[in-house]
């Protein structure tokens, strides 16, 4: 079955740092990817997504890019701010339109 | 924008009972989903449904049922209650569209078994 890999956390960084966290996937074909991000006692919200090879999903100054031969979606941000402290999840979309979530990464961004 | 609603933030209740957990949308969405948030375990299917009185098994669907008679809103339904499904529970919906329709959640009911 799908499946994804996300870099355990939690990762505590100082504000304007570069931020990367690394998702892998295994799945069936190419499935969708996206990247959902859930703040401090709400629910997940879409960050970004990617539907194809080499495409590079983009929100709130964040980036992922597809890769295909890496199987990769890993997230980035030049400059982190205190109000991106929150937990980050890489999901593939599987079969039946099921997404698979990783483990989620904790992000906590320092003043 | 896409609401979707559970009736309730915080619910504690005790082994053995029969728990309800509700979940609005308002966006006419045929796609409903159940996950339950633990952690280091991330996001769990537990049940899901495309289209009102259909329901299907997720990967965890053991001790839980669903219920879906109207299209806005999809049920679990803890029949007997036990101190391991304490946890955080999501649901989710999204429109028709394949696997590039993103998932819209509520806020989660975090649910204590005692």
């Amino acid at each position: 079955g799908d499946s994804v890999t996300q870099m355990e956390g939690p990762v505590t960084l100082s504000e304007e740092a570069f931020l990367t966290i690394n998702c892998t996937y295994t799945a069936t074909g190419y499935p969708s990817l996206f990247w959902y991000v859930q703040y401090p006692g709400e629910g997940l919200q879409l960050l970004l997504k990617a539907t194809k090879a080499d495409d590079k999903g983009s929100n709130k100054g964040f980036e992922a890019t597809y890769r295909k031969e890496t199987t990769s979606f890993h997230l980035e941000k030049g400059s982190v701010q205190v109000s991106d402290s929150a937990v980050y999840f890489c999901a593939p979309s599987g079969s039946a339109r099921q997404l698979t979530f990783g483990s989620g990464t904790q992000l906590t961004v320092l003043p | 924008d896409v609401k979707v609603t559970q009736s309730s933030r915080y619910l504690v209740k005790r082994t053995g009972e029969k728990v309800f957990l509700e979940c609005v949308q308002d966006m006419d969405h045929e796609n409903m989903f159940w996950y339950r948030q633990d952690p280091g375990l991330g996001l769990r299917l537990i049940y899901f449904s495309y289209d009102v009185k259909m329901k299907e098994k997720g990967d965890i669907p053991e001790g839980y049922s669903v219920s879906r008679e109207k299209k806005e809103r999809f049920s679990l339904i803890l029949e007997s209650a036990s101190t391991n499904q304490t946890s955080m529970y999501l649901c989710a919906s999204s429109p028709p569209g394949g696997e590039d329709s993103p998932l819209h959640f509520g806020n989660g009911t975090r649910l204590t078994v005692t």
